[in-house]
C-alpha cells in the first residue's frame, strides 16, 4: 500500500547535512508528506511534515518540488543519534479516519 | 512523563495462550492506534479509535479485539496466539482524525509466541 519510494539505505559523517530523498509521484492534492524516523527499537518518532511549501522546525527540513512528485528530508547537521531508519510517508484518508502507511524507509548510518 | 505508555514492554507466551496489552495515552487525544512491526520490520496499522468507536479495522483476523474504555486508553486482546503474531505491537495516538494530526508512538510491546 506504500505510495512512497525511498533508497534502502544512505551515509552520511557526523556534521554534515543528511539529504533523505523520497519519490511520491502518485500523490493527490490533498495528501500530505510526513517524515518519522524509527531509532533502533523505539517507536517511531514523528519529525516534519508538509503539503506544498517547504517546511522547517528545530529537528528537520522539508523541501517539496513544485509538482510534489518528490521530496527530501534534510538533518542540516547529522549527529551518531540521528543514525535511524526514516520513513517518507503520504497520509492516506479513508473515510472518515486517516492512517499512516509505512513502506520499507531509509536507513541512515551517521559516522564519525 | 510518557506521553503514550505500553504495557508490558516484553511478553513471551505459549501458541494457543490468550494475552492482553494495554496502552495509555495522557496527551488528551481523541484518536488511538495500535499497529504491528514484523520481524522484516514493516509496520502496518491494525485498529484505529475515535472516541471509544473503531474507525479503522485492517483486516485483523478476529481474534484480535481491542477495547477503549475510555479515550486515553486502547487495549489489545489477542486470543488463541499463533507463532505469526510474534511482532512488535506500538500505540499510538492523534488530537483527531484530521490529515495533518501528528501521531504519537508508544515504546512498543514485544510479543514472542513459542
Amino acid at each position: 500500500d506504500a505510495k512512497t519510494t525511498q533508497p534502502t539505505s544512505m551515509d552520511c559523517a557526523e556534521g554534515r547535512a543528511a539529504n533523505l530523498p523520497c519519490n511520491h509521484s502518485t500523490i493527490s492534492g490533498n495528501e500530505y508528506v510526513y517524515w518519522y524516523r524509527q531509532i533502533h527499537s523505539q517507536g517511531p518518532q514523528y519529525i516534519i511534515h508538509g503539503l506544498k511549501n517547504n517546511e522547517t522546525n528545530e529537528m528537520a527540513s522539508l523541501i517539496i518540488t513544485e509538482d510534489r512528485k518528490s521530496s527530501t528530508l534534510i538533518l542540516p547537521h547529522a549527529t551518531l543519534r540521528d543514525t535511524a531508519v526514516y520513513y517518507c510517508i503520504v497520509r492516506v484518508r479513508t473515510g472518515t479516519a486517516s492512517k499512516l502507511t509505512f513502506g520499507t524507509g531509509t536507513r541512515l548510518q551517521v559516522t564519525l | 512523563d510518557t506521553a503514550v505508555s505500553q504495557t508490558p514492554k516484553y511478553l513471551v507466551t505459549q501458541m494457543g495462550n490468550d494475552k492482553s496489552i494495554k496502552c495509555e495515552q495522557n496527551l488528551g487525544h481523541d484518536t488511538m492506534y495500535w499497529y504491528k512491526q514484523d520481524s522484516k520490520k514493516f509496520l502496518k496499522i491494525m485498529f484505529s479509535y475515535n472516541n471509544k468507536e473503531l474507525i479503522i479495522n485492517e483486516t485483523v483476523p478476529n481474534r484480535f479485539s481491542p477495547k477503549s474504555p475510555d479515550k486515553a486508553h486502547l487495549n489489545l486482546h489477542i486470543n488463541s496466539l499463533e507463532l505469526g503474531d510474534s511482532a512488535v505491537y506500538f500505540c499510538a495516538s492523534s488530537s483527531g482524525l484530521a490529515q495533518q494530526e501528528t501521531q504519537y508512538f508508544g515504546p512498543g510491546t514485544r510479543l514472542l509466541v513459542l
